[in-house]
């Protein structure tokens, strides 16, 4: 079965600071794989899904990319603002009926 | 606006007491799913359903019920709720009939049973 790990659990950096999130994944054979935001008390916000045929995805000041041979994906965000404070999750998909296997989420808190 | 909601936001509860919250979507997806939120747990899934008619156990579906009679909406159903089931849930849907489009969430429904 499909495990998705993230690290770190948590990290908190200066505004301004470009940063990476890490998303590892136990099973190469994903469809695809989409990162979240959770802000506390509010739903999950879909930021970019990746496709198993694509390397990397861009939205904004956001890049995700994916190396399934490594089984890995990272988030990268430049230039962090406060309001990029909240949890981020990745989830693969494994292509059938039966949804996401979601990592347990990296904590982001940027600094003021 | 094309959104997922859900129905209530917070509920507190009894044990024993049956309850439904709801799960609609303007968005004419096929796929609909119901999803767990626990700490240090993570989002694990409860139900999803294919398509009207069609549904199926997740990871976690003892104790839930689902029912999808109309593609719109995909109500859950706990019959007879335990404090085990203190949670907070999401609905989501995605456009094709598998997990595998891109999938968007409701807000969440906080649950707490005494």
């Amino acid at each position: 079965k499909q495990e998705v790990t993230q690290i770190p659990a948590a990290l908190s950096v200066p505004e301004g600071e470009n940063l990476v999130l890490n998303c590892s994944f136990t099973d190469s054979a994903i469809y695809n794989l989409q990162w979240f935001r959770q802000d506390p008390g509010k739903g999950l916000t879909s930021l970019l899904l990746i496709q198993s045929s694509q390397r990397e995805q861009t939205s904004g000041r956001l890049n995700a990319s994916l190396d399934k041979s490594s089984g890995r994906s990272t988030l990268y965000i430049a230039a962090s603002q406060p309001g990029d404070s909240a949890t981020y999750l990745c989830a693969d998909s494994g292509g059938g009926a039966d949804g996401l296997t979601f990592g347990k989420g990296t904590h982001l808190i940027i600094q003021p | 606006e094309a959104q997922v909601t859900q129905n209530p936001r917070y509920l507190i509860t009894v044990t024993g007491k049956k309850l439904t919250v709801t799960c609609s979507q303007n968005m004419n997806h096929e796929y609909m799913s119901w999803y767990r939120q626990d700490p240090g747990l993570g989002l694990r899934q409860i139900y999803y359903s294919m398509n009207v008619e069609v549904t199926d156990k997740g990871d976690v579906p003892e104790g839930y019920k689902v029912s999808r009679k109309e593609k719109r909406n995909f109500p859950l159903i706990l019959e007879s709720p335990s404090p085990n089931q203190t949670s907070l849930y999401f609905c989501a849907s995605s456009l094709g009939t598998s997990g595998s489009n891109e999938q968007f969430f409701g807000p969440g429904t906080r649950l707490t049973v005494l």
